[in-house]
């Protein structure tokens, strides 16, 4: 059973469409995000939620926008795609223990993203 | 601000040598925890190993060991005796698990490729 799923994998698009990203995962956790990891392999937190209230939004630009219908879901739909939205980006879910520290975040396969 | 520097980009060894990955972090909290993430050239990241701030002990798991020097603020990461299925990018990260609001952070070191040839 795949714990973090997102769809689709691979996503190859034009400039200027607007297009989405979606994750699901079967953890049960209450905690979701979405990384972004560019070309030269870095990668860097832009939104997380927790049940489904946006909780870090690491000054991604408002043509980002996340939306999550309910705890298993994190979406991220993007608008007026440039050509440096290319990317792959990682969703993740993580669950905070007891007594407050989380364990550690699972990964989704990745969506590689090509804006042409 | 927090602050992951892998200072290798990338190493190439042969099979059954043994392997450092060095890792230095930068935090001001006292609570923290430090990861090991590997992304093997198919792309997904995987899981290797979590240690909070006030467990110094280092730790081994099989052909992998973690050396956490809080004095250095240091986390390196050894592999002993080298496989080709070893080869991947291997990323240190960082976490401020007490987030208000309930999240946790996570900042990535820029990675290491690994690279062991038979």
């Amino acid at each position: 059973d795949t714990a973090v799923s997102q769809t689709p994998k691979y996503l190859v698009t034009q400039m200027g469409n607007d297009k989405s990203i979606k994750c699901e995962q079967n953890l049960g956790h209450d905690t979701m995000y979405w990384y972004k990891q560019d070309s030269k392999k870095f990668l860097k937190i832009m939104f997380s939620y927790n049940n489904k209230e946006l909780i870090i939004n690491e000054t991604v630009p408002n043509r980002f926008s996340p939306k999550s219908p309910d705890k298993a879901h994190l979406n991220l739909h993007i608008n007026s795609l440039e050509l440096g939205d290319s990317a792959v980006y990682f969703c993740a879910s993580s669950q905070a223990l007891a007594g407050g520290p989380y364990n550690e975040q699972f990964f989704g396969p990745g969506t590689r993203l090509t804006v042409l | 601000a927090q602050k992951v520097t892998q200072a290798q980009t990338e190493i190439s060894v042969v099979e059954k040598e043994d392997v450092t990955l060095d890792c230095v972090y930068e935090t001001r909290d006292t609570t923290y925890y430090l990861f090991w993430y590997k992304q093997p050239p198919s792309g997904e990241l995987v899981f290797l190993i979590r240690r909070n701030s006030f467990d110094e002990q280092n730790e081994i798991s099989g052909r992998y060991s973690w050396n956490f020097q809080k004095s250095t603020s240091s986390f390196n990461f050894t592999i002993t005796a080298s496989q080709v299925v070893d080869s991947a990018v291997y990323f240190c990260a960082l976490s401020d698990p007490y987030i208000q609001g309930g999240s946790e952070k996570l900042v990535f070191g820029k990675g290491m490729k690994l690279t062991v040839n038979p």
